[in-house]
């Protein structure tokens, strides 16, 4: 069984600066998926940036990057001048990919990072 | 929004009642996940439809019954629930388990058992 660990329950940071939440995870499979999240207090969850295992090159979308680090099974989220609009929880989400190219469509998600984002 | 509405978006409920989530999506996907959040927990998968069959109970007490007549439409019925089952379920939808590994989310509903 996969585990996603997100070790920071909460996050601050101020507008315009960057933020990094942390994620590890644990599996044995070697073809996977990796997922951010994002909730707002809205509550409808959105997908922020997803990064496909057998790609050595760090996923983008704007101002949002990850760091992936295989070997280490990390996966942290960059969010590079923050916005109030960033306010949300963050999860990060781990899918298992078999070796034919097929997904399981079993999201297993962390607990959780909520980040303020002050002006 | 995200294409997958829910309703009702609240829902107080005492332990003998009977009721039903609903969830829809408008976006042409052919799989539809229930999920349940609770405080200070991860996501836990709870249902997954596939073309609408069954194709994952993630050992969810029989309180909880699916229900899937159509791709576009999945229930979540709730008969004699417990204080603890109290939580926000989410729905969502992606292009179909094993092809598209985006899923779609909607607001959730959020549940009181009291």
């Amino acid at each position: 069984a996969q585990t996603v660990t997100q070790s920071q329950p909460e996050m601050s940071v101020q507008e315009a600066e960057t933020v990094t939440l942390s994620c590890t995870y644990d599996t044995s499979e070697s073809n996977y998926y990796l997922f951010w999240y994002k909730q707002p207090p809205s509550r409808q969850m959105i997908l922020v940036i997803r990064q496909e295992a057998y790609k050595q090159q760090n996923a983008t979308e704007n101002r949002f990057s990850v760091n992936f680090q295989k070997a280490a099974k990390s996966f942290s989220l960059k969010i590079s001048d923050s916005q109030l609009g960033d306010t949300a929880m963050y999860f990060c989400a781990f899918m298992k990919r078999d070796a034919g190219g097929t997904s399981y469509g079993k999201l297993t998600f962390g607990q959780g990072t909520i980040l303020t984002v002050h002006p | 929004e995200t294409g997958v509405t829910q309703t009702p978006r609240h829902l107080v409920m005492g332990m003998t009642n009977k009721k039903s989530l609903k969830c829809e999506q408008h976006l042409g996907h052919n799989a539809m996940y229930w999920y349940k959040q609770s405080a200070k927990k991860p996501l836990e998968l709870m249902f997954v439809y596939n073309f609408k069959e069954q194709t994952e109970n993630n050992s969810v007490p029989s309180r909880f019954s699916p229900e899937c007549p159509n791709s576009s439409h999945l229930f979540l019925h709730l008969h004699t629930l417990q204080p603890e089952d109290s939580a926000l379920y989410l729905c969502a939808s992606s292009q179909e388990v094993g092809r598209n590994n985006e899923q779609f989310f909607g607001p959730g509903t959020r549940l009181t058992v009291l």
